[in-house]
């Protein structure tokens, strides 16, 4: 596609419950980031993909939190017993080249609401 | 490992006014430098980047970005700004050798009054 597709743009989900977030990145794009943006704050760093190299997960915040890639395609961040202070901007993001030194495509990213 | 730091949580400016957005980056070496736009309910766009050569780079938009190694600054200016500029702004660090992971700033966010 022309651009970062995430899907869904919304979600409300209640506490306990597992959700899966989806990014579609740019077609040949090889480079894939996941981000969080807590409301009023920064990017907050959580996993990257690059090509079929293993994934860098330093930035999950528990083991709760998994994410998926396969090649260079989509990737799917799921969140299990979800918690109020997981409420969050999901944004995925990715880039032609694996260091992204040229720059990064977001998408419009998945505002999860734990009630 | 690299940091950034926006100093200014809001900035509010008058429209036709010109604007200056501060970003300082902590890193041994020179790193590749982005400016990020985000308006409300998207994503972020990317308004310009610094990797070598010519320290001021100009981006979409109207804006530009003077990279001073010796102030460790990569501020982002426009010379007259716009109503539609109101927005966060986020400055991102890459480093040059190591980490493919981009550091962000907390953002700064753009109040325009007309």
């Amino acid at each position: 596609g022309a651009g970062v597709s995430q899907s869904p743009s919304n979600k409300v989900t209640e506490k306990g419950k597992d959700v899966e977030l989806r990014c579609d990145p740019i077609s040949g794009h090889t480079a894939l980031y996941w981000y969080r943006q807590r409301l009023g704050q920064g990017l907050e760093f959580l996993i990257y993909f690059q090509g079929n190299s293993a994934p860098d997960k330093s930035g999950l915040p528990s083991d709760r939190f998994s994410a998926e890639r396969t090649g260079e395609s989509v990737s799917t961040l799921t969140i299990q017993r979800t918690q109020q202070e997981d409420s969050a901007v999901y944004l995925c993001a990715s880039s032609l080249v694996p260091r992204g030194n040229y720059g990064y495509t977001f998408g419009s990213g998945t505002r999860l609401t734990v009630v | 490992a690299q940091s950034v730091t926006q100093p200014d949580i809001h900035i509010t400016v008058s429209e036709g006014a010109s604007l200056e957005l501060r970003c300082n980056y902590s890193y041994g070496a020179t790193p590749y430098l982005f400016w990020y736009v985000q308006s409300p309910g998207q994503g972020l766009q990317l308004l310009l980047k610094y990797f070598s050569g010519d320290t001021l780079v100009q981006g979409i938009k109207g804006f530009e970005a003077e990279f001073k190694r010796s102030q460790s600054s990569f501020n982002l200016r426009k010379p007259s700004v716009h109503w539609s500029d109101a927005a966060e702004y986020f400055c991102a660090v890459l480093t040059s050798g190591g980490s493919y992971i981009p550091t962000f700033g907390r953002g700064t966010s753009l109040i325009v009054h007309p």
